[in-house]
Parts: structure tokens; C-alpha cells; sequence
């Protein structure tokens, strides 16, 4: 079936790293994307990857992807303030016409 | 440069009523779709578009109706509101026809159904 799960909640300080993660289960997947969703807006495309592809790098963003263990992870390298948000993982199923959303995991940066 | 605009950003319904949540995008998009969003469930497809003639059911399309007469078009009405549809419904379009690539979302419309 058709799964994608995501932690709720993170809190990191200004300046460190972030790693939000994620577990999907159609091995199908062709690409998997990160969305950010900032209060009272709706998402925004972040990064995505290949699935045929283990790691992007995207200025501050890092994906990692475990193709074998379907895990997925963002990492934001010096996280600031702005970046607190929501983050969505979502993987795309081959001629299913949508994108499968995790519930998303909300990310608090500390000053 | 305006993407995909929603409207009403904010709607208040008694149990029973119909509204129609608008949505119109101007990037000539194939593809469009309603997702609903509620707390701890992630977004979920609602109905989706992959041209003008053309619409199909997402995983809950119960209690809603769409139509696409116009590539830019795609209202998604209630008939009859009950408060299991308190939600805040995202509309979102893509220039290919898969629904899988890049999706632009508008603001959203938060529904509350009393």
C-alpha cells in the first residue's frame, strides 16, 4: 500500500543542523519530493530526488535516499529562523496522477 | 505573476449549505487537483483534472463535485456541507499530465462546517 510517515515535530537551535526524516513504502516511487509550507500558506517545493539517485545537495539542503530501507531525509545545514516551517515528504507513484504527502513534521528554530 | 489563486481564503458554512471553493491558475497548466488538509493526516487527493473535459476521484471524493470547463478552471463544490468537511482545501496544477512532477499550490481555503 501506499504510505508515507514522517516524525511530527523538531526543535533545533539557530545555527545547528536539522535532519527531518521520512519513510515511504511503494517501492514504485520515481521521485521524492520535500515541500515546505510556511504558516498560513500553502506548499512550496523545496528539493526532490531521483529515485534512482542516493544523495542531492542543494546549497544548505541535503537529501539522502535509502532506497532499500525506503527511507528519505532532509538535511538543512545552519538552520536560521526562516526556515521554521513545515516540512512535507511526498513520493510520486507512476500513473497513479498524485503525489502521496506524509503528515508532515513541524520544525521550530530557537534564537 | 500570479500562479494559482483561491478564493475564498476563509468560509463559514451551517451543516447542510453548498458553496463552491474557486480555483484559477495562469500557467497553463494540464494538471490540477483539490488536496484537503487536516491535522496529523498529511494532504489527501480529492478529485484531479488532467485537462479541460476531463476530471477523475482522488481517495475521498465523497461529498464533492468538480468540473473543468476551462484549462485555467477548477471549482470544487460542496453540495451539502457536513463538519466532517471542516478542512483547509489546497488546490494545486503542473504542467504535465501525470500529477507526479512539480505541484504549485495556492493559498488555501480554510472550510469550517458548523
Amino acid at each position: 500500500g501506499e504510505d508515507v510517515e514522517q516524525s511530527l515535530f523538531l526543535s533545533v537551535r539557530e545555527g545547528d543542523s536539522s535532519v527531518i526524516n521520512c519513510t515511504y513504502t511503494d517501492s514504485s516511487s520515481t521521485y521524492l519530493y520535500w515541500y515546505k509550507q510556511e504558516p498560513g500558506a500553502g506548499l512550496q517545493l523545496l528539493t526532490y530526488i531521483f529515485s534512482n539517485m542516493d544523495m542531492k545537495q542543494d546549497q544548505r539542503l541535503t537529501v539522502l535516499l535509502n532506497k532499500k530501507d525506503k527511507h528519505l531525509s532532509l538535511r538543512i545545514a545552519d538552520t536560521q529562523t526562516g526556515d521554521s516551517a513545515i516540512y512535507f515528504c511526498a513520493e510520486s507513484i507512476p500513473s497513479s496522477y498524485k503525489l502521496i504527502f506524509g503528515s508532515g513534521t513541524r520544525l521550530l528554530v530557537r534564537p | 505573476n500570479a500562479g494559482v489563486t483561491q478564493t475564498p481564503k476563509f468560509q463559514v458554512l451551517k451543516t447542510g449549505q453548498s458553496m463552491t471553493l474557486q480555483c484559477a491558475q495562469d500557467m497553463n497548466h494540464e494538471y490540477m487537483s483539490w488536496y484537503r488538509q487536516d491535522p496529523g493526516m498529511g494532504l489527501r487527493l480529492i478529485h484531479y483534472s488532467v485537462g479541460a473535459g476531463i476530471t477523475d476521484q482522488g481517495e475521498v471524493p465523497n461529498g464533492y463535485n468538480v468540473s473543468r470547463s476551462t484549462t485555467e478552471d477548477f471549482p470544487l463544490r460542496l453540495l451539502s456541507a457536513a463538519p466532517s468537511q471542516t478542512s483547509v482545501y489546497f488546490c494545486a496544477s503542473s504542467l504535465g499530465t501525470s500529477g507526479t512532477g512539480e505541484l504549485f499550490f495556492g493559498e488555501g481555503s480554510r472550510l469550517t462546517v458548523l
